[in-house]
């Protein structure tokens, strides 16, 4: 089945460094994958979306990577701010007409720290 | 622009009832997708309408069970509720079907006693 790995639960950073959250995927080959930042008791709000032709998308001061050799994305916040605090989820739709819906990570708890 | 509205916001049920949740999607949007979110995880795919038809399902039980309106709004029921249903009932919209971003609202927690 399609398992989809946030590189950790809880990721530190001090403000003004760059922020880098990593998406690893198994067992499919997705057309596209997103990006989603969820506050606490609130739905998420997406970010960015990245096509497996695209090596690199970029939105002010975030930065999307996908491999889709090594089936993984990274995720940038350059010039972090405690602002950025959230939790961020990929998603991928692994069915590409939405059968299954999009399948979401567990997450990464990002904390900026002033 | 309103966003996706999600009725009501919190709801406090005891097991074995049920339950039925509400969603507006976004003016425009005909795509409603449902999820559940346990605490700690991310979202779990439950179903998606588009056109008022049934494109997608989840792996849920038969106690879920949703529609979607000529107006595209929609609702989730769930029956006989169990203690494993207590999570946040996440509403998404999209002009149609998952090759769009999705619109979330603010959810509904549902919290079963």
């Amino acid at each position: 089945s399609q398992k989809i790995e946030q590189n950790s639960e809880a990721l530190n950073i001090q403000e003004g460094k760059t922020a880098t959250l990593t998406c690893n995927y198994t067992n499919y080959s997705p057309a596209y994958l997103q990006w989603y930042r969820q506050d606490p008791g609130r739905g998420p709000v997406f970010l960015l979306l990245i096509r497996e032709n695209e090596k690199e998308k970029r939105k002010e001061r975030l930065k999307v990577t996908f491999d889709t050799t090594l089936k993984q994305s990274l995720f940038h916040i350059t010039a972090s701010q405690p602002a950025d605090s959230a939790t961020y989820l990929c998603a991928l739709d692994i069915s590409g007409g939405g059968a299954d819906g999009l399948t979401f990570g567990k997450g990464t708890h990002l904390i900026i720290q002033p | 622009d309103a966003g996706v509205t999600q009725s009501p916001t919190h709801l406090i049920k005891t097991r074995g009832q049920q339950v039925t949740l509400r969603c507006s999607p976004i003016s425009g949007h005909k795509s409603v997708s449902w999820y559940q979110q346990v605490l700690g995880q991310g979202p779990q795919f439950i179903f998606q309408y588009y056109e008022k038809e049934e494109r997608g399902r989840g792996n849920f039980p038969d106690r879920f069970s949703a529609r979607q309106f000529p107006n595209y709004s929609s609702e989730l029921n769930v029956n006989a509720l169990l203690l494993g249903d207590s999570a946040l009932y996440l509403c998404a919209s999209s002009l149609a079907v998952f090759y769009n971003e999705q619109f979330f609202g603010p959810g509904t927690r549902l919290t079963v006693l």
